[in-house]
């Protein structure tokens, strides 16, 4: 069965410092990983695909197939990337399977 | 943002009482979903549709219905609502398979 994981509920960070949010997974077939951010007040957004492979707000994330993992990073965090952070994976059906999620404070 | 319309935004209602939200789409997507969002579970996918008419399950159907009589509408029913189903209902939609996912502003539901 698939599953995501995302072991982390809260990551707290300081402006400018690192931030990598963890995502693990489990499949059969070729993944298909998205990583979505909703920001407070606002309706869930694609931040991340795999396949796209580009930067968005700074933020990278590589598929690493041997780890089963899709970790998202950021060198540098900005006080706007607080928010609720999502990775998900998509089946051959097009259907998502969510990780629990993971919420972003960045304090100044 | 993506044209997607989710009615109403807030609703409170009693446990057994039959409910329905809507979805709206102007952006003539072919697939259309439903989630739940609950704390420490992330979204979990209630029910999809891959055209007019055509629907399937996800993961979590059970107490839910779904109908789509046209492209633009996707409605989600709670044919007898339990306070299990307190949530909060987004709605998403994409143009293909395995194309990224646009979701609604959400549906905050209570049932007391």
């Amino acid at each position: 069965a698939q599953r995501v994981t995302q072991p982390e509920k809260l990551l707290s960070v300081f402006k400018g410092a690192p931030v990598e949010l963890k995502c693990n997974y489990s499949y059969s077939g070729s993944p298909e990983l998205f990583w979505y951010v909703q920001y407070s007040r606002q309706r869930l957004q694609l931040l991340l695909r795999h396949i796209s492979r580009e930067s968005i707000k700074g933020f990278t994330a590589d598929l690493n197939k041997g780890e089963t993992s899709f970790h998202l990073k950021k060198p540098f965090a900005q006080e706007e990337d607080s928010a609720m952070y999502y990775c998900a994976l998509s089946d051959s059906w097009g259907k998502l399977q969510f990780g629990a999620g993971t919420q972003v404070v960045v304090t100044p | 943002d993506a044209g997607i319309t989710q009615s109403p935004r807030h609703k409170v209602t009693e446990t057994g009482t039959p409910v329905t939200l809507r979805c709206h789409q102007t952006e003539n997507h072919r697939y259309m979903y439903w989630y739940r969002q609950d704390p420490g579970h992330g979204l979990r996918l209630i029910h999809y549709s891959y055209g007019v008419k055509d629907t399937d399950k996800g993961e979590v159907s059970d107490g839910y219905s779904v109908s789509r009589s046209k492209t633009e509408d996707f409605l989600l029913t709670l044919e007898s609502a339990t306070s299990s189903q307190t949530s909060v209902y987004f709605c998403a939609i994409s143009l293909g398979q395995n194309q990224p996912q646009h979701f609604g502003d959400g549906t905050r539901l209570s049932i007391l």
